[in-house]
């Protein structure tokens, strides 16, 4: 079985700061993990995946987010926020070696809100 | 935009109703997801279907039922509906060879009254 924590359901922070949205993960062998964005009444936009390779990864808008193996972790991060980052943050993981079955496992989401 | 296409973005009706949502993948992807999002379960997977067959099978109720066309389009079959099956439902397809992510469609609304 696999599954995503994602430990806050809200994150706080001001235009210009460095934004941190935490992600920790289960899943039995090499995780493939992914953050996905939600803005209000749209659907699901991808923003950043690890699959191999280099431990912090750099995807859309800016972010960037570092997987971290011995803590099972994969946070998402920004070093500078924007009010229009404000939105629904989903972390999601899968098995590396699951085939043509990829279904993510998504965690609970994070509410981002950005202050001006 | 994705490239993946649902409708109908919203639906209401009443309890032990049935519906139907249907979702036109992206071109050439071969997969389709459907995922249920709801405020008290959040992001749920129900099933996947890959080339025309069932590959994957989540926490998708006895109720509910989908199929994928040879065409590619899909639709889920909701039945018998309860007022706990008002959500968003979300399509994804993902293309072959790739490392898994998934393209979400804008979702269909499903208001149970």
């Amino acid at each position: 079985a696999q599954s995503v924590a994602q430990p806050e359901d809200q994150v706080n922070v001001a235009e210009g700061n460095p934004l941190t949205v935490k992600c920790t993960y289960s899943v039995s062998g090499n995780p493939y993990l992914f953050w996905y964005v939600q803005y209000p009444n749209r659907g699901l936009q991808f923003l950043l995946k690890y699959i191999t390779g280099d431990n912090l990864v750099k995807g859309s808008y800016g972010f960037e987010a570092e997987f971290n193996k011995s803590q099972t972790s994969f946070h998402l991060k920004k070093p500078s926020a924007l009010v229009s980052d404000s939105a629904l943050y989903f972390c999601a993981v899968r098995r590396g070696s699951s085939g043509s079955a990829r279904q993510l496992t998504f965690g609970s989401g994070t509410q981002l809100t950005v202050l001006p | 935009d994705s490239g993946v296409t649902q409708t109908p973005k919203h639906l209401i009706t009443a309890t032990g109703q049935r519906v139907t949502l249907r979702c036109s993948p992206r071109s050439g992807d071969l997969s389709v997801y459907w995922y249920q999002q709801s405020l008290d379960q959040g992001l749920q997977f129900l099933i996947q279907y890959y080339n025309g067959e069932e590959r994957a099978k989540g926490n998708i109720l006895e109720r509910f039922s989908a199929q994928q066309f040879p065409d590619l389009h899909s639709e889920l079959n909701l039945s018998s509906l309860e007022l706990g099956d008002s959500a968003l439902y979300f399509c994804a397809s993902s293309p072959q060879g790739t490392t898994g992510e998934l393209f979400f469609g804008e979702g269909s609304r499903l208001t149970v009254l």
